[in-house]
């Protein structure tokens, strides 16, 4: 059974501060990271999706790695803007097959004051 | 951009009566899954559907839930009697048959809520 946690659970920042949350995972039998960004009423919008040990990923002023070897994947943001409020979930997807289900962390709500 | 949609975006209702949760997934995608997640925990996978059948399902979907694709583009999920513990925002998701990254597309989501 795979286990997602994440932190910090919440987390106010300042305009412009760069801020950063982690995934953390204590098996690596899955076959994809996720990150995904959700603001309420709207969609979970797909961010990254990681599958090596060592990935990074970047889109803008937003940016990710994944170390499976010390079960964890670390998020950053840049200079972070009021439009980056969300909240951030990771999720474990399974081994690609039909069966591929995503497993997720309780996410992390960011909230950024202008 | 083609996006996955659900309605009613709020139901409530009382408990043990019958909800229907409705979700049109993205047209091409022939993988879809409910999941939900109950305030304050995390979001929990329910059921997988392809080629018209359940390939998973978890341990919350039990006799009380099913799934349906009664045309070609909607996707439900019924609760026959609903319970309190049922309240929840459940999401619906679909993706393509080739997807190399395997990304789900989610739906804005519908929140139940049992009185």
């Amino acid at each position: 059974i795979l286990n997602v946690e994440q932190s910090p659970q919440s987390l106010h920042v300042q305009e412009g501060d760069s801020t950063n949350f982690t995934c953390s995972f204590p098996s690596s039998n899955f076959y994809a990271l996720h990150w995904y960004r959700w603001e309420t009423v709207k969609s979970p919008e797909a961010l990254f999706v990681m599958t090596l040990n060592g990935d990074e990923k970047k889109k803008g002023r937003i940016s990710a790695t994944l170390n499976t070897k010390e079960g964890y994947s670390y998020l950053y943001i840049k200079g972070s803007q009021p439009e980056d409020s969300a909240t951030y979930l990771c999720a474990l997807g399974g081994d690609g097959g039909s069966n591929y289900k995503l497993t997720f962390g309780k996410g992390t709500l960011l909230t950024v004051n202008p | 951009e083609p996006e996955v949609t659900q309605t009613p975006s709020h139901q409530v209702t009382q408990m043990g009566q019958e909800v229907i949760l409705r979700c049109v997934p993205i047209s091409n995608h022939l993988y879809f899954y409910w999941y939900r997640q109950i305030l304050g925990q995390k979001v929990e996978f329910l059921v997988s559907f392809y080629n018209n059948e359940i390939s998973e399902k978890s341990e919350i979907f039990d006799d009380q839930f099913s799934v349906e694709r009664p045309d070609g583009s909607n996707f439900t999920l019924k609760i026959r009697s609903t319970k309190l513990e049922d309240s929840a925002m459940y999401f619906c998701a679909s993706r393509p048959l080739w997807e190399s990254k395997n990304i789900q597309y989610f739906g804005a989501g519908t929140r139940l809520s049992v009185l």
